[in-house]
């Protein structure tokens, strides 16, 4: 099956600083990355969904300067939590598509544990 | 939007023993996924469903599509602690790809 990856699994970093975590699609080419956040015991979040090359869309109340999205490669996209603060904690997963369509299934990356101390 | 609610939130059940999980939805599904996330971990693809009626199996687990598509329902049967974690169903809506969960059913096998 399809395999993501991302990096770090587990990043700390203290409140100001910004950290950016990858999201790679192994062994196929993913025209759309979404970017999900999860608080713990809830579910995940759609933050945004990015395309390659173009701008990310981003959810309602999801601040696009403070989470940057690039998508610079149909196997690769970033976000990069921007002058990050403690109630940025959380899980981050991205997923990668190789389409845009229904037909297409997402494949789920296994998360980024980020603590911001 | 579309919303879905899943039931129950959690679940504790005895090894051996069968169990459901149901994720409604207020509007009707194009394409309905359930996934498993063990704790702090990524997503693991279980099934799709798009179809009415429709019923899918994966060894001891099984997935329904009601007629209407707006009810899907997970059923593990013979439950092992290996089905521990927290189970997820996603829906996409009509304009493409971009799926939205449920709050996910926390799901615990008592050996």
């Amino acid at each position: 099956g399809a395999v993501v990856s991302q990096h770090p699994s587990r990043v700390i970093c203290k409140s100001g600083t910004s950290v950016k975590i990858e999201c790679r699609s192994l062994d196929f080419q993913a025209t759309t990355m979404f970017w999900y956040r999860q608080f713990p015991k809830q579910s995940l979040m759609l933050m945004a969904t990015s395309n390659e090359g173009s701008k990310a869309t981003y959810e309602q109340g999801v601040e696009k300067d403070k989470f940057l999205i690039n998508h610079a490669s149909l196997t690769l996209s970033t976000l990069t939590v921007t002058s990050a603060h403690p109630e940025d904690s959380s899980f981050y997963i991205c997923s990668a598509s190789p389409g845009m369509s229904l037909t297409y299934e997402q494949y789920f990356g296994p998360g980024t544990r980020l603590t911001v101390t | 939007s579309q919303e879905l609610e899943q039931s129950p939130q959690s679940l504790i059940v005895q090894e051996g023993k069968n169990l459901t999980i149901n994720c409604t939805s207020s509007k009707t599904l194009y394409g309905l996924y359930w996934y498993k996330q063990k704790y702090g971990e990524g997503l693991i693809f279980l099934m799709m469903l798009q179809k009415g009626g429709e019923e899918k199996s994966h060894e001891k687990i099984t997935a329904k599509l009601d007629e209407k598509k707006q009810q899907s329902s997970l059923h593990i049967t013979a439950s092992q602690p290996s089905h521990a974690g927290i189970y997820l169903c996603g829906a996409d809506g009509a304009a493409g790809n971009k799926l939205t969960f449920g709050g996910g059913t926390r799901v615990l096998v008592k050996p």
